[in-house]
């Protein structure tokens, strides 16, 4: 059964580096993960994706592990603007499977 | 233009009604989705479309009805909703094949 989990939430710091983890057991060799990020009244924004290793944009990175059981989507000194849910979307063959959502809170 | 864009933002209907959510997206993608989200749960697939043609339907009632007149175009016509079918509706495209999808800001629907 093709599963998605993420923490329900986190709290953090202004300046300090975030880590969010996924898990999804059943992942295939292929199969991409993809994280969003989404504001209340909003469509969710496309952050970060990638299947293997690491991956770095302008915004954040995604490591994947070898065994590519879960990715763990790291943002870098985070600032208030980055308060949101942050979800994890894991291909699993052709079912996508949305996680639950991580609400992020940042505080000053 | 990188944007994709849904009318209306805001929709309140009766359980009579017949009604229309549009989206549009001019990025050259040719996946096109309706999405459904419920309040503080993740987004949940309703169809796809690839290349203008009905890709995926995940078991949605025959009251959703999804359109493709063209490439650009995606729109949910709706029929004797219910109550249950309130919600944020999301329109999203990419190229086939790829999940960094782009999502609009939504139609939230309300159903009285």
């Amino acid at each position: 059964l093709a599963k998605t989990t993420q923490p329900i939430s986190m709290d953090s710091y202004e300046g300090q580096e975030v880590n969010i983890t996924c898990s999804h057991n059943n992942i295939a060799t292929n199969d991409y993960i993809t994280w969003y990020q989404q504001f209340p009244s909003q469509g969710p924004r496309f952050i970060i994706q990638g299947y293997k290793t690491k991956v770095t944009n302008e915004v954040a990175s995604l490591f994947i592990p070898a065994d590519r059981k879960s990715s763990t989507l790291s943002l870098p000194r985070v600032s208030l603007s980055d308060t949101a849910v942050y979800y994890c979307l894991v291909e699993y063959g052709n079912k996508l499977v949305f996680g639950a959502g991580t609400i992020l809170r940042v505080k000053s | 233009d990188t944007e994709v864009t849904q009318t209306p933002k805001h929709l309140v209907m009766g359980m009579t009604n017949k009604k229309s959510l549009k989206c549009e997206q001019h990025m050259g993608h040719r996946a096109m989705y309706w999405y459904k989200q419920k309040a503080k749960k993740p987004p949940e697939l309703m169809f796809v479309y690839s290349y203008e043609k009905l890709s995926i339907n995940e078991s949605v009632p025959s009251r959703f009805s999804p359109e493709c007149p063209n490439s650009s175009l995606l729109n949910l016509h709706l029929h004797a909703l219910q109550p249950e079918d309130s919600a944020l509706y999301l329109c999203a495209s990419s190229q086939p094949g790829n999940y960094g999808y782009t999502f609009g800001s939504g139609t939230r629907l309300t159903v009285v």
